[in-house]
Order: structure tokens, then sequence, then C-alpha cells
């Protein structure tokens, strides 16, 4: 049962254009989201998060939209950076205890100079 | 400030043979500490989590088990490791329920 997904494994974009990660989840109950950013052989680092009580959260060039409808959410990168290239998580609280994540799939952003 | 250590960074192991991944937690007293491996090409998944000394959960059944001996310290050992085990490991912690990671560095483990 995978609560938290992410459908796109890869996206590819051109520095300066705009990047566009896409999260679904299953359960409506989730207080918040998260998303993290991963370079190769490194723990993730949290990136911005979203508290399930609004539409949308900036933060410099990140902004992430919750569309709690269709039980989506999206995090837009603008611009786009080469230094962006890395692998994003987007994660929900996975239990009603004990603070467990639960991440999707992760999707690997390359952003071409 | 709160600092989270793991090591080895990297290691190959034969099948077989048993594992070791030490995660200590600084500057913080009573974290939930977490252990997550990421396989090629799949996301990270829950392995153990532990919200006290002498207390763990398991959440996937598996070759590896977890301990926490001491307050700050998280252990991850198998007896006999098997090819599947090999993966990037990630040692997490939080301070609170519904607070985000901080996470290690992460061990490279390949199993040969």
């Amino acid at each position: 049962d995978q609560q938290v997904k992410q459908n796109s494994p890869s996206l590819s974009v051109q520095e300066g254009r705009i990047s566009i990660l896409n999260c679904d989840y299953t359960n409506s109950m989730f207080d918040y989201f998260l998303w993290y950013k991963k370079y190769p052989a490194e723990g993730p680092t949290f990136l911005i998060s979203i508290s399930s009580i609004k539409d949308k959260n900036e933060d410099g060039r990140f902004t992430v939209f919750l569309n709690k409808s269709a039980k989506h959410l999206s995090l837009h990168i603008v611009p786009s950076q080469p230094g962006d290239s890395a692998v994003y998580f987007c994660a929900a609280p996975g239990g009603t205890s004990y603070g467990k994540l639960t991440f999707g799939q992760g999707t690997i952003l390359t952003v071409h100079p | 400030s709160q600092t989270i250590h793991q090591w080895p960074a990297t290691l190959v192991q034969p099948v077989g043979s048993p594992l070791s991944l030490e995660c200590t937690v600084e500057g913080t007293s009573n974290p939930n500490l977490y252990w997550y491996r990421q396989a090629a090409g799949r996301g990270l998944q829950l392995l153990f989590y532990s919200i006290g000394i002498g207390q763990i959960s398991s959440e996937v059944p598996q070759n590896l088990s977890a301990s926490r001996p001491q307050d700050r310290q998280f252990i991850l050992s198998s007896k006999k490791l098997l090819l599947s085990d090999s993966g990037f490991y990630l040692c997490a912690w939080t301070l609170v329920t519904g607070g985000g990671y901080t996470f290690g560095s992460g061990t490279r483990l390949t199993v040969v």
C-alpha cells in the first residue's frame, strides 16, 4: 500500500526554465507534506513543507502547491539551476505515531546548462 | 547544534558475512531514530524506528535487526548478509512526533 507516489522517475529541464515535480497521495488525513532533496552518496536534506490547511507555500525559488481535492502536490522550481540536479522525494506522515515519514519513490531532476 | 554521524560511508561485504552500521546523534536528548534503505532505483524504505533505549519497531520483515543501546546510538546489524541487502542505508532523527527528519550522510553497502 503505497500512500505517497511519484509517478515520474525522471525530469529533464533547461537551465532557467521551470521544473515541476509531482506527487500524489491516497490518505486524505495527512496533516502536512514535505519535500526532500538528495544528492548522490549523501543523505536527503529538507527542502520545503506545506501544511494541509494551506494550498501554497513559497521559499525563494521553491514553491509547493497542494490540491487536496485531487490529493496532489507539486514542487515548482523557478528558475531551475544546474545545482538543482538531484533526486527529489515527497513525504508525508507515515502513521499515527513516532514521527514516521512515508516517502515517494523519488524523481531524478536533471537541469541542463 | 544537533548533528548526526553515520559510518562507514562505504562498505563492501561478502555474502554471509555479518554487518554493523552505527549512527549517533549529538546535541539532543531522547530523539526518535530511524533506519531507512534506498535500494537501486527505489525510494526510501523505512526499516526500523526507535522512540527510546531498547525500543525497536520493525517495519518490514528482513534479514536485518536494529538495536539502541544508548539514547543517541542506533545500530543496524545482520548476522549473514544477502545480495539483496545491498543499498544505501540512511539513519535519521527527529525530536517531536510530526517533525521533519535530519538524515545522516548514509552508508553505501555492496554485498558481493
